[in-house]
């Protein structure tokens, strides 16, 4: 598959179970973190973000938590499907830059067994 | 009704041609990109205009050459191809400023 030979991080999980990918950033001047599903032979699709003033947020099946102290962020996927099963990639956006410059994270491949 | 739309999907040319790939955005942003994706699916940008002007240019070989005949368009055209060009090339857009950027689906550049 398009997997092999990635050598990214993977997490695999069964059907109905909750998922957490976990992110660690490197700039702690960072203002703006950005979670990313990217699906085979598709581009980066956006699912959540978070500022950071902010130290959790929630969408639908999805919370963002972001650790500063650490400078670490995860995402949290409720009730995971196979639907998810894709890479995610975290990205930051370095503080004082308004032009969104995103500096992207290594990506983590979700493979979530029926 | 793609929001960020890439042609060609797939390009596959010889070493040392020059070629140029077409994005489009209808979601009426300010803001476009050019991203690289390596084969480890590294993905890092190159390229930011702003209302067709160059505001981000990363460390990328002058032979990358954007153009931007308007707001809703950002082109790139590579020169003398090399193997190491092999990758997928995204595009995106954002309001100025802001976040989250919208990608297109890529187009995989492949050098024989």
């Amino acid at each position: 598959g398009e997997s092999v030979g990635l050598h990214l991080p993977t997490l695999s999980v069964q059907e109905g179970d909750n998922s957490i990918i976990n992110c660690a950033y490197s700039n702690s001047a960072s203002d703006y973190f950005i979670w990313y599903k990217q699906e085979s032979g598709k581009g980066p699709q956006f699912i959540i973000d978070i500022r950071s003033n902010m130290d959790k947020r929630q969408g639908q099946r999805v919370t963002v938590l972001l650790n500063k102290t650490v400078k670490h962020l995860s995402l949290q996927i409720a009730a995971t499907q196979p639907g998810d099963s894709a890479v995610y990639f975290c990205a930051e956006r370095l503080g004082g830059t308004s032009y969104g410059k995103l500096t992207f994270g290594q990506g983590t491949i979700l493979t979530v067994h029926p | 009704d793609t929001a960020v739309s890439q042609t060609p999907k797939y390009l596959v040319t010889q070493m040392g041609n020059d070629k140029s790939i077409k994005c489009e955005q209808n979601l009426g942003h300010d803001t476009m990109y050019w991203y690289k994706q390596d084969s480890k699916k590294f993905l890092k940008i190159m390229f930011s205009y702003n209302n067709k002007e160059l505001i981000i240019n990363e460390t990328v070989p002058n032979r990358f050459s954007p153009k931007s005949p308007d707001k809703a368009h950002l082109n790139l055209h590579i020169n003398s191809l090399e193997l190491g060009d092999s990758a997928v090339y995204f595009c995106a857009s954002s309001q100025v400023g802001g976040q989250p950027q919208h990608f297109g689906d890529g187009t995989r550049l492949s050098i024989l």
